[in-house]
């Protein structure tokens, strides 16, 4: 059985930092892409970046490049996401999401982490 | 980039009727588009890959289609505990994905 767990809830100031972790268990992170995908308040889905098995790389989308790192821990099967130059726009819940190595969806999906901007 | 429409952005039917939302990608996809289920407090949840594909487990009721820039997800009957935000989502040739605004669906 698949399980993604994120790491609790953040509050962070703004300029700050924020790393947020995700446990993979029932596959390897090796066996799959990670993503993460972040939802603000009464908001819609959005994509920031993930690993493309095509390329060997990871891709980010153009509004978080330069300000987004993921990485994984393939020790321990967890994946980290790292958002910096932290604003009030950034609050929003953050979710990894896994993609079976060639598929272009996310079969499953974290229980999402709330990271709360504010002064 | 490429942008994604769905319409209605909200909807309201009752209960046994025939749901139907539209999503259109400003360039050709192919099949690649993907419909996922999101209830209030929780996680997406997939429904359809590859714009046509049950994705297991999930209920017959639930089907899509489409290829190229235009596509379809219905609910042949809808049910109470399908009330939920449903998403269609691309993935294009740079290996991007991008989500569409959403269609709120509630019971009348």
């Amino acid at each position: 059985q698949v399980q993604l767990v994120q790491s609790g809830a953040e509050v962070k100031k703004p300029g700050a930092s924020v790393k947020v972790s995700c446990k993979v268990s029932g596959y390897t992170l090796t066996e799959l892409s990670m993503h993460w995908v972040r939802q603000a308040p009464g908001k819609g889905l959005e994509w920031m970046g993930g690993f493309d098995p095509e390329d060997g790389e990871t891709i980010y989308a153009q509004k978080f490049q330069g300000r987004v790192t993921m990485t994984e821990d393939t020790s321990t099967d967890t994946a980290y996401m790292e958002l910096s130059s932290l604003r009030s726009e950034d609050t929003a819940v953050y979710y990894c999401a896994i993609a079976i190595v060639g598929a272009p969806y996310f079969d499953y999906w974290g229980q999402g982490t709330l990271v709360t901007v504010s002064s | 980039d490429i942008q994604m429409t769905q319409s209605p952005s909200s909807l309201s039917a009752s209960v046994g009727d025939r749901v139907t939302i539209t999503c259109q990608a400003s360039q050709d996809i192919s099949n690649y588009l993907n419909w996922y289920q999101q209830k209030p407090g929780k996680a997406p949840k997939l429904l359809i890959y590859d714009a046509s594909n049950l994705e297991t487990g999930v209920p017959s009721r639930f089907s899509g289609s489409g290829s190229g820039t235009d596509f379809t997800f219905t609910i042949s009957s809808l049910q109470p505990e399908d009330i939920a935000t449903y998403y269609c989502q691309q993935y294009d040739n740079l290996h991007r994905f991008t989500f569409g605004p959403g269609t709120k669906v509630d019971i009348k």
